[in-house]
């Protein structure tokens, strides 16, 4: 059964800081790779989503990169600012079962002004 | 254009009550899924469907029955709640399978068991 960890649970940085967010996951057969962000109360707002065959993706001030040999995936924030305060978690899907994402547990994120 | 929406956003059941959680999305997505969030954990998937009179189980069914009988609507069913079944549960859609573009996840229903 695929299982999805994130460390840290929880970061806290200064306005301006560039960041690293990391994301493992156990069975390496996986279709994608996506992060998300979550604010308090409400649902998931999809950051990035990496395909199996390609190494990263980005989005403005967010660059997302993928190892699915070493089944590693990490989400770099550059010059963080209070506004990206949130949880964000990651997700991937197995090129087999249901057609469902394996949630990690997410990483709470504090940008300090 | 609203995207995924979810009513109630709250709600207080007491043991053996029973309650629908409602889900519609208005994009024309094939596929729709609902989830349940427990504190500090990521999602679980409870069911999903990849098309209208088409339903499957996910990971944690037990408790939970789902209809889809339209491509809109998606409502979760919960027959006799338990203190277990305290969580916050989201509902999501995509158009393509095997996670070739991104699901689109609603704001989420937060049930409380008591």
């Amino acid at each position: 059964k695929q299982e999805v960890t994130q460390i840290p649970a929880a970061l806290s940085v200064p306005e301006g800081e560039n960041l690293v967010l990391n994301c493992s996951f156990t069975d390496s057969a996986i279709y994608n790779l996506q992060w998300f962000r979550q604010d308090p109360g409400k649902g998931l707002t999809s950051l990035l989503l990496i395909q199996s065959s390609q190494r990263e993706q980005t989005s403005g001030r967010l660059n997302a990169s993928l190892d699915k040999s070493s089944g590693r995936s990490t989400l770099y924030i550059a010059a963080s600012q209070p506004g990206d305060s949130a949880t964000y978690l990651c997700a991937v899907i197995g090129v087999t079962g249901a057609n469902n994402l394996f949630f990690g547990t997410g990483t709470r994120l504090t940008v300090i002004p | 254009n609203a995207g995924v929406t979810q009513t109630p956003k709250f709600r207080i059941l007491k043991i053996g009550q029973s309650m629908t959680l409602q889900c519609t999305q208005d994009m024309n997505h094939n596929y729709m899924y609902w989830y349940r969030q427990d504190p500090g954990m990521g999602l679980k998937l409870i069911y999903y469907s990849v098309g209208a009179g088409i339903t499957d189980k996910g990971e944690v069914p037990n408790g939970y029955n789902v209809s889809r009988s339209t491509t809109e609507d998606f409502p979760l069913r919960l027959e006799l709640a338990a203190p277990s079944q305290t969580s916050v549960y989201f509902c999501a859609s995509s158009q393509l399978a095997g996670g070739r573009e991104t699901q689109y996840f609603g704001p989420g229903t937060r049930l409380l068991v008591l």
